[in-house]
């Protein structure tokens, strides 16, 4: 079974831009979850999705925003990018449940702002 | 505000050795936690947890023992072998929340680096 992918791997973007990131879940899994993981911060949730609707929230401001499709996959933007997004973006499935000793993670797509 | 740290950056160890990984945590409303391990150019993946009402717990050549009173969680790992090289980062948090992402707060990391 393929695990979670995610797309493109490797992203630079200029301060101002907007970046769409894309995520596809395990075949079967329906919950998708969104991390940042920066030297200095760690790992730090986004937000999670489930069957098309966010269910949580991490502390993260508006410029942040993610969706998720029929099919599971999921994509998360980020608008006006700042030099301090330059990150880790790691997505993560499961089958539906909420706790996270049961998500599966993908590689992640390395974001450089210039 | 509270936060869960790692003592040590890096950690260098002999193959065949036995590796120790320790963690801090100081939220003392945390009460499940978990250990993490983190390969070059991949995601974390999921290696053991513990609940508070736990002081050890043993999995696959590895062991986390939890030390309520001082706040601290360490990660064993027996016989390590070259395939143990990683960034291995601990998480807390509160079961009140369900034990999902949004109640997590997350370690940045030790690197095992493993001698042949």
């Amino acid at each position: 079974k393929a695990g979670v992918t995610q797309t493109p791997r490797y992203l630079i973007k200029t301060r101002g831009q907007q970046v769409t990131l894309s995520c596809s879940p395990i075949s079967g899994h329906r919950s998708v979850s969104w991390y940042q993981q920066t030297p200095g911060q760690g790992l730090q949730f986004l937000f999670e999705y489930f069957s098309e609707t966010q269910r949580n929230k991490g502390n993260f401001p508006g410029r942040f925003s993610g969706r998720q499709f029929s099919n599971s996959r999921s994509e998360m933007n980020v608008s006006t990018l700042e030099l301090g997004d330059s990150a880790l973006y790691l997505c993560a499935s499961s089958w539906g449940g909420y706790r996270v000793r049961e998500q599966y993670f993908g590689p992640g797509t390395r974001l450089t702002v210039t | 505000g509270e936060s869960v740290g790692l003592h040590l950056p890096t950690l260098s160890v002999q193959e065949g050795d036995n590796s120790i990984i320790n963690c801090a945590y100081s939220n003392s409303a945390s009460d499940y936690f978990i250990w993490y391990k983190q390969e070059s150019g991949k995601g974390p993946q999921f290696i053991i947890d513990i609940r508070s009402n736990m002081d050890k717990r043993q999995g696959q050549r590895v062991t986390v023992l939890l030390n309520k009173t001082v706040k601290h969680l360490s990660l064993q790992i027996a016989a390590t072998q070259p395939g143990d090289s990683a960034v291995y980062f601990c998480a807390e948090t509160p079961m009140y929340s369900g034990g999902g992402a949004d109640g997590l707060t997350f370690g940045k990391g030790t690197h095992l680096i493993i001698q042949p």
